[in-house]
């Protein structure tokens, strides 16, 4: 049974980068069935996609994100990770990582979320 | 961007309603439209792709239909577990979600 964790700190300045970390167990990213995703959901509001990469790198971001975010595999085969850049209090979030099936593309495997505040 | 409405923002219903909540889209998502539902401090839970494909291990009671534009959530029979917001999602590029809808007991 797949799982999905998120790390990283909670705590952003404003300005400053947040970055975050997906940890999958019980499966793999290079895997070519999935793509693997992120999400926020800004406190008490709604979903707003982010990116999403798939196992051979390729990458797909919402463009309201513009040049400010980074969707990459990390050092292992079971992770990947979000990089925001230039963060202000409009990011402050909970940051879902997920994971979607190739053929149906909503994700159905989520992590449980991790609230990022961007505060000085 | 493809807008998502969706209609009522709250809905309060006794457990064995039948209830439907509707999704509407600026423009034409084919049928890449799916629901989620969510609990407090929960992630999301698919429920619905493809606009009526029942995800694994998701209820009977739970279903879905729609086309190009406007799109229903019916849940036959509501249960107690039920209780929650439900979001529609379509996967045209950029994805983009509706506002949600709150089912709260009548």
């Amino acid at each position: 049974q797949v799982q999905l964790q998120e790390s990283g700190p909670g705590l952003v300045k404003p300005s400053q980068t947040l970055s975050l970390t997906c940890t999958v167990s019980g499966g793999s990213i290079s895997s070519g069935a999935y793509f693997w995703t992120w999400i926020r959901q800004h406190p008490g509001k709604g979903l707003e996609w982010l990116g999403y990469i798939n196992y051979s790198g390729t990458t797909n971001y919402n463009p309201s994100l513009k040049s400010r975010i980074t969707i990459s595999e990390g050092t292992s085969n079971n992770q990947f990770s979000l990089k925001l850049t230039s963060v202000t209090a409009a990011d402050t979030a909970i940051y879902y990582c997920a994971r979607g099936r190739v053929s149906v593309a909503a994700p159905n495997k989520w992590g449980q979320g991790t609230l990022v505040t961007v505060s000085s | 961007d493809i807008q998502l409405t969706q209609s009522p923002s709250t809905l309060s219903a006794s457990v064995g309603d039948r209830v439907t909540i509707t999704c509407r889209a600026s423009q034409s998502v084919s049928s890449w439209l799916a629901w989620y539902q969510q609990k407090p401090g929960k992630a999301p839970k698919l429920l619905i792709y493809k606009t009526s494909s029942l995800e694994n291990a998701v209820p009977s009671r739970f279903s879905g239909s729609g086309s190009g534009t406007e799109f229903t959530l019916t849940i036959s029979g509501l249960q107690p577990d039920d209780f929650a917001t439900y979001y529609c999602q379509q996967y045209n590029s950029p994805w983009t979600f509706g506002q949600g809808t709150k089912v709260d007991i009548k």
